[in-house]
């Protein structure tokens, strides 16, 4: 079975923190994903990442980036946190025709 | 721009009471569409791929089908412990990039 582990099930970080929420996926997959949700808006996508040190923008990447460093592992980084980013963070990979596979997922609180 | 819309938002079932959850799509180019189950608290978890139009999956009581507009996942005789939020979610041909849809909130009652 597909193990993605994120590091922290809670976070509690201040506005203005630099934050980094880890991801480690075990299957060897060249393809992984951040996303976060929020109630209303669904699962929306951050950032994903097709191959180690590559990245592309997903459809709200603004006050995030991303580290892809070796192949198990993807990094996001919040610059300066800020409230609005209070959210349900979640990790996700996969390879070829899989589907993905998903973290627990990291619930961020920013005070 | 690839769109996906989940119907009800929430629906509450009697065990054993039979029903079907919507989700139109519009994407360029369907590489497949996916059904995941998410409990609270956790990520979600794989339940289907659908590829094609005509094409049906069944895993327990859960059959999903597929039309080249919409998905429906149908839920026979359903339990309390079917209770959770279903997620759609597409991926166009050329990545393995997924949108979702905003879920639907399954809740069965015994």
């Amino acid at each position: 079975d597909v193990k993605v582990t994120q590091s922290s099930r809670y976070l509690v970080k201040r506005t203005g923190e630099k934050v980094f929420l880890e991801c480690v996926q075990d299957m060897d997959h060249e393809n992984m994903f951040w996303y976060r949700q929020d109630p209303g808006l669904g699962l929306r996508l951050i950032y994903f990442s097709y191959d180690v040190k590559m990245k592309e923008k997903g459809d709200i990447p603004e006050g995030y980036s991303v580290s892809r460093e070796k192949k198990e592992r993807f990094s996001l980084i919040l610059e300066s946190a800020s409230t609005n980013q209070t959210s349900m963070y979640l990790c996700a990979s996969t390879d070829r025709e899989q589907p993905q596979h998903f973290g627990d997922g990291t619930r961020l609180s920013i005070l | 721009e690839d769109q996906v819309t989940q119907s009800p938002e929430a629906l509450r079932l009697q065990e054993g009471e039979s029903s079907s959850l919507n989700c139109s799509y519009t994407v360029s180019g369907l590489r497949g569409l996916f059904w995941y189950r998410q409990d609270p608290g956790k990520g979600p978890e794989f339940l289907f791929t659908l590829y094609s139009a005509g094409e049906e999956k069944e895993k327990e009581r859960l059959k999903a089908t597929l039309t080249k507009k919409e998905s429906f996942l149908h839920i026979t005789a359903p339990k309390p412990e079917d209770s959770a939020t279903y997620l759609c979610a597409v991926s166009p041909g050329s990545n393995y990039k997924l949108t979702f849809g905003k879920g639907t909130l399954l809740t069965v009652n015994p």
